[in-house]
């Protein structure tokens, strides 16, 4: 099994510039997860999709962030503009999603650096 | 809302030893599950433990197993004959039964010294 597979690992760009990030989560899982990690925050749920749907957005920051998930095998996680305050490693994860488990399986993580 | 507190930004221990890293949480809801993810210098999140609330048994993983107070919302880790692998970021994370929202504390940074 692949895992959780994100890119880019790594992204640096300037501010203002649209970014992109990618995820494909394991193949079977139900539910998909985007995380963003910083020091002053740790680690915050930005929003979840439990069979393509948007569940639970109440943790994206604003405007500028969307996240879509066209199919069951992808999802993309979109900051336009971006701004430095941005920069953070962002962690897709995915799960059966059958909400007794709990385990989530994460992704190595996009660190992105807004200057 | 559900909160999730980890009062130890940083812990050490030294090899073979035991260590034991703090929890607590707060939350009105009666049925849920607590884990505890470790973040390696690699990044990658990884479920250490898991347990469920309505089990009065500490839950139990090789060397790591749990103390789970359900009275007092407090749900610690030990982790018995430390080795350098567990040098990490360790997390406790709530999740309310039936959802698959997963709250996370803000981590504890254990080093394991030779």
């Amino acid at each position: 099994d692949a895992g959780v597979i994100q890119s880019p690992r790594h992204e640096v760009t300037e501010m203002g510039q649209e970014v992109t990030l990618r995820c494909k989560p394991i193949s079977g899982h139900n539910s998909l997860f985007w995380y963003r990690q910083t020091m002053m925050r740790g680690l915050e749920l930005l929003i979840y999709f439990n069979n393509n749907v948007p569940i639970d957005d109440s943790g994206m920051p604003e405007d500028r962030f969307s996240a879509k998930m066209p199919n069951a095998s992808f999802s993309t996680l979109k900051i336009q503009p971006s701004e430095p305050r941005d920069s953070a490693v962002y962690f897709c994860a995915s799960s059966i999603g059958t909400g007794r488990t709990g385990e989530l399986f994460f992704g190595e993580g996009s660190r992105l650096t807004v200057l | 809302a559900q909160t999730v507190t980890q009062s130890q930004p940083e812990m050490s221990v030294q090899e073979a030893e035991t260590v034991t890293l703090s929890c607590t949480y707060d939350t009105s809801e009666s049925n849920y599950y607590l884990f505890w993810y470790k973040q390696p210098p690699s990044r990658q999140m990884i479920l250490v433990i898991r347990q469920e609330a309505y089990k009065q048994q500490n839950a139990t993983e090789n060397r790591f197993s749990v103390n789970f107070q359900k009275a007092a919302k407090s749900f610690s880790l030990k982790i018995s004959d430390s080795q350098l692998g567990d040098t990490a970021m360790y997390f406790c994370a709530f999740m309310k039964r039936n959802t698959d929202k997963l709250i996370f504390g803000t981590g504890t940074r254990l080093q394991v010294f030779p």
